[in-house]
């Protein structure tokens, strides 16, 4: 497994606002991914999080509101801009394919952030 | 894309009943995991299994995939089993991004 560490916890954030979320995994990995999961609901996907190279995001996401950063194979950033109150999720880094466990995706603790 | 169909949605069930979760999902799938999320929002793993049976501890888990479905086993539950439950699949055709159903939430009283 491995371990996956978020900041911060948990935000209050004001509209218009933005932030800027940090995932660091205690190991190299080839595969980041950052969900989001509304109140309520399941997690959906925002984007991979390709090193060296610019997110891909799923439908539904642009990198306008969402812009990713993957400096290494350790850490990722994603910034949720420009913040209104529909913005209010948990925001979930995970990774996959690790080495001796390819299948099994793990995730972080979650980011709760509420927009007011 | 492929839909994924967790039920039943919500279970709720005194210590030490058993429980049986179901999934059903509508495309061939390469991989198939359950995962837990807690009261405090941490998902864990709890299975990797795009098919066969396999346990852990009070926790199993079958996928059966020409058919479709996988069922997760949850023996002698404990308050601490409370939480939702989901189930996530890869395509074999396709990108390969975990997509996740709506979620079993499950409630155990004492």
């Amino acid at each position: 497994s491995a371990v996956i560490s978020q900041k911060p916890s948990r935000d209050i954030c004001q509209r218009g606002t933005s932030l800027t979320i940090q995932c660091q995994v205690d190991s190299q990995v080839t595969m980041m991914f950052w969900y989001r999961q509304q109140p309520g609901q399941s997690l959906t996907l925002i984007a991979t999080a390709n090193q060296g190279s610019e997110a891909t995001y799923e439908s539904g996401f642009v990198i306008d509101k969402f812009p990713i950063s993957r400096p290494n194979l350790t850490f990722s950033t994603l910034t949720v801009s420009n913040m209104s109150p529909e913005d209010s999720s948990i925001y979930l880094c995970s990774v996959e394919d690790l080495p001796g466990d390819r299948e099994t995706q793990y995730f972080g603790p979650g980011t709760r952030l509420l927009v007011l | 894309g492929i839909q994924v169909e967790q039920s039943p949605p919500d279970l709720i069930l005194q210590e030490g009943a058993n429980s049986t979760l179901r999934c059903n999902f509508s495309d061939s799938v390469n991989n198939l995991q359950w995962f837990h999320q807690n009261p405090w929002g941490q998902l864990i793993n709890l299975f990797y299994i795009p098919s066969g049976t396999k346990q852990n501890g009070r926790l199993s888990a079958t996928t059966v995939a020409t058919e479709r479905y996988s069922l997760l086993y949850i023996s002698s539950s404990q308050t601490t089993d409370s939480g939702v439950y989901f189930c996530a699949v890869h395509r074999i055709q396709g990108a390969q991004k975990l997509v996740f159903g709506q979620g079993t939430r499950l409630t155990i009283n004492p």
